[in-house]
């Protein structure tokens, strides 16, 4: 079964600074990769999605990730954080080459925006 | 508008009583797929269903009932609450498995 490990549970980082959010999968199988955000007392929804094909993926509010097969890590990063993108992130991954759907999820890690 | 609904939003419960969380999509999607989310735990796969009268045990099934009985609607059924059951349940749907999971707004459940 896949597993995923996101490697910080809280970040703090200045408005303006730029910031890296880490997270490693398990398997070096061919995978899907997800991220998803949470804005509090809200549900989730999708920042972004690897499928194949470049490795650099651009998603919404100016956030990207980039897939790193050898290092089983998918990243997600953004140049210059607004005090907006205060909320919790969750990395996902799934196997396209099992028969369920299965999404397994991080444990997520609460970004904290400082003015 | 495509919308995954849940009801109720909040429920206090008590111990031995039992309940149900309604899940309803408008997507037509086959998937559908119930979470719990506690604090540094994230999300874990409580029950999914690939189609009408197909369901499976994700990751933490102990507790827990489902039915599919049409596409649009996935019941979380609580036979029996106990309190290490409290949490935030999150219903979702997906069309296939490369694209985004829609989820619902969250189920806020407490059991004493």
């Amino acid at each position: 079964a896949q597993s995923v490990t996101q490697l910080d549970s809280q970040v703090p980082v200045f408005e303006e600074a730029p910031v890296e959010l880490r997270c490693n999968y398990s398997s070096s199988v061919s995978v899907y990769l997800f991220w998803y955000v949470q804005y509090p007392n809200q549900g989730l929804q999708l920042l972004l999605k690897y499928l194949s094909g470049s490795t650099l993926v651009k998603g919404i509010n100016g956030f990207e990730a980039e897939f790193n097969k050898s290092q089983t890590s998918f990243h997600l990063r953004k140049p210059s954080v607004h005090i907006s993108d205060t909320a919790e992130y969750f990395c996902a991954v799934s196997d396209p080459g099992a028969g369920s759907y299965q999404l397994t999820f991080g444990k997520g890690t609460k970004l904290s925006v400082i003015p | 508008e495509a919308q995954v609904t849940q009801n109720p939003r909040y429920l206090i419960t008590v111990t031995g009583k039992k309940l149900t969380v309604t899940c309803s999509q408008n997507m037509n999607h086959e998937y559908m797929s119930w979470y719990r989310q506690d604090p540094g735990l994230g999300l874990r796969q409580i029950y999914y269903s690939m189609n009408v009268e197909v369901t499976d045990k994700g990751d933490v099934p102990e507790g827990y009932k489902v039915s599919r009985k049409e596409k649009r609607n996935f019941p979380l059924i609580l036979e029996s609450p106990s309190p290490n059951q409290t949490s935030l349940y999150f219903c979702a749907t997906r069309r296939d498995r490369g694209v985004a999971e829609y989820f619902g707004p969250g189920t806020r459940l407490t059991v004493t």
